[in-house]
């Protein structure tokens, strides 16, 4: 059965940083891409990035609204994707979803529980 | 980038009634389209992809259609556990990805 766990989330200051952490099992981590999804309270789910898997060079996509300040990673022995978050702004407050795709497709039959990021003075 | 409308935003119906929540795509995006169910404090559930094809375990009063650029969920007799918000999704931009802002269905 694939999880995916997310952790690291909590309360943050405007303009500082915070990792999240994705913990994956039940599958081959190592040939997945992963992505992140977020929701802000009351609102709707906005796509935040993406990493591809090593086999496809591992390379990341960004949305507009955090390219430049978010940074996606993996570390495939640890079944870990990252989610650095750099120059926190208020409207990053959101529930921070780890997700993974089908098999060669771009919707997520999986997702994880979610984290909390707070972005407040 | 893609935008994608839902309609309406939310609305009222009865346990037993048969609706239908639209999505429309600013582009064409031929059948890269899903949809998910998401109850409160929970994490999205995929019902159906490919605009058409209900995730394994989904019920089959579910069901969804279109192509191009207009798309429809339809629940066939509504459950009381289906009174939730319900997203689409197009990843025809994959792995780029845009949702809908919503609809959420409440008990009348």
């Amino acid at each position: 059965e694939v999880q995916l766990v997310e952790s690291g989330g909590g309360l943050v200051q405007p303009g500082r940083s915070l990792r999240l952490s994705c913990t994956a099992s039940g599958f081959t981590f190592g040939d997945y891409a992963m992505s992140w999804v977020r929701q802000a309270p009351g609102k709707g789910l906005e796509w935040v990035g993406f990493i591809r898997s090593k086999a496809y060079g591992g390379t990341t996509e960004y949305a507009a609204s955090v390219k430049g300040r978010f940074t996606i990673s993996r570390d495939d022995s640890k079944s870990i994707a990252y989610l650095q978050m750099n120059s926190l702004k208020t409207e990053d407050t959101a529930v921070y979803y780890c997700t993974r795709a089908g098999d060669s497709s771009g919707y997520y039959p999986h997702w994880g529980q979610g984290t909390l990021v707070t972005v407040s003075s | 980038a893609i935008r994608m409308t839902q309609s309406p935003s939310s609305f009222s119906a009865s346990t037993g009634d048969r609706v239908t929540i639209t999505c429309r795509a600013s582009q064409g995006i031929s059948s890269y389209l899903a949809w998910y169910q998401q109850k409160p404090g929970k994490a999205p559930k995929l019902l159906i992809y490919a605009a058409s094809t209900l995730q394994s375990g989904v019920p089959s009063r579910f069901s969804g259609s279109g192509s191009g650029t207009d798309f429809t969920l339809t629940i066939s007799c509504l459950q009381s556990e289906d009174f939730a918000t319900y997203y689409c999704q197009q990843y025809y931009s994959y792995p780029l990805s845009t949702f809908g802002q919503g609809t959420k269905l409440e008990i009348k």
